[in-house]
This record gives structure tokens, sequence and C-alpha cells, in this order.
């Protein structure tokens, strides 16, 4: 238990479906953050929000839609996606990063997601 | 774009028996972390080095960082069933270096 819980845990879901993903941190952290794990590359940074903030935005396409209501909760809204975006979805918080310290980031579980 | 590279991508040995992982970059890392991720899970973080040369222990497992701070080592000593799983290192992070990952090297180890 890493104190970071993700929900749902598995998504099947169709290319005209709308889903969303939630994740939600009981540590007290500042910074939170999307991921995905595919098969065959390395975990991709998706998107960093820090106090609610926007602070990154790795190029990812449109149809995934981030959300940071405070800074204990994380969304990801989906909508018209592709059998290519099938993957592990990972969120993790962590304090925010002060200049010249590491940051060390906590992960939950991923959402499996199907695309069919 | 600084890519880590790690080897082997896949290693299966006995119970019992040594091994060594390894995280190579041709650039300067000022830190580098490892996780392990177990099937279900999301990565978990075990150890953060800083400074050439560094060594860490975590009771069988030993990380190496090195001198010129472009590659690390990983080595298990004994490995146990329980240390099957994906182990990826990561540069980073902080305020101004991103994180990012390595594809890891999935370890499996037989009873």
């Amino acid at each position: 238990e890493t104190g970071v819980t993700q929900t749902p845990r598995h998504l099947v879901m169709g290319m005209t479906n709308k889903k969303s993903l939630k994740c939600e941190q009981h540590l007290g952290h500042n910074a939170m953050y999307w991921y995905k794990q595919s098969a065959k590359k390395p975990l991709e940074l998706m998107f960093v929000y820090n106090f609610k903030e926007q602070t990154e935005n790795n190029s990812v396409p449109s149809r995934f839609s981030p959300e940071c209501p405070n800074s204990s909760h994380l969304f990801l809204h989906l909508h018209t996606l592709q059998p290519e975006d099938s993957a592990l979805y990972l969120c993790a918080s962590s304090r925010g990063a002060t200049s010249g310290t590491t940051d060390t980031q906590y992960f939950g579980p991923g959402t499996r997601l199907t695309v069919l | 774009t600084q890519l880590l590279e790690q080897s082997p991508q896949f290693l299966s040995i006995q119970e019992g028996e040594n091994l060594t992982v390894y995280c190579n970059s041709s650039s300067v890392f000022s830190s580098l972390q490892w996780y392990r991720q177990e099937p279900g899970e999301g990565p978990v973080l075990l150890v953060t080095v800083v400074t050439g040369g560094e060594v860490k222990k975590l009771k069988r497992l030993t990380f190496q960082f090195g001198d010129a701070r472009k590659d690390s080592s990983l080595h298990i000593t004994a490995a146990q069933p329980g240390d099957t799983g994906l182990y990826l290192c990561a540069k980073g992070p902080n305020r101004d270096d991103k994180i990012i990952f390595g594809k890891g090297t999935r370890l499996h180890i037989l009873p």
C-alpha cells in the first residue's frame, strides 16, 4: 500500500466511449503525475500537476484530458481512443521538487486499459 | 533525449544464484533511481544514488553508481522467488530535470 489509489483497476472500452480514470493520494503531496506503460516502451510521463496547476504535457494527444480539482485527486478523461492506447496507466504523487533535490514519486497500482 | 539502456531485458535464473543487471547512458545524471514493479502493481522505489562511485545496500541487493555518473548496476545475492519482478532505473527527478525511465529488466527467479 503506497498511499496512492487508482480506480478502476481494469477498464475495457470501445473507441467511441467516454470514460474517466481516477487517482487519489493520501500522502499530503503537492505534485501528481500520469504515466503510460506499454509492453514494448519505457514508462512514459504524460502529465504533471503541481499545486493543481498543469506544469507538463508531454505531447499527449487531445483524446486524453487530465483534470486536477485539488492536490489529492487527479483524473484522466478518455474519449475516442484508439486500440494502440491500450496500456497500463499509472498515477504517481510526490512532495513537489525543490531545486537540487531528488523528488521521490509514489505510484498507484495502475488501471489496465483495453480499447477495442 | 537522454536514453537509459537497461540490460539484460529478460533474465531467468534459479533460486540461490547471484545476478547483476545494468543501467547505462551516454549522459551524466544528477541522480539515479532503481524501482521494482511486481505484476499488477505500480513501481516501488528501492534506492536513490547521487554521488559518483556510491554503493548502497538493501539486504541482498547492492546498488552502485558509476564514478562518472553515467551508469549504475544492481547486484542481487542468493536470489529468491520474491525478487521476481520488473526492475526499472530512472534518471532524476528534480525540479530542473524531469524523470526518464529505462525499459527495465524483467527478472524471474525459479524456485
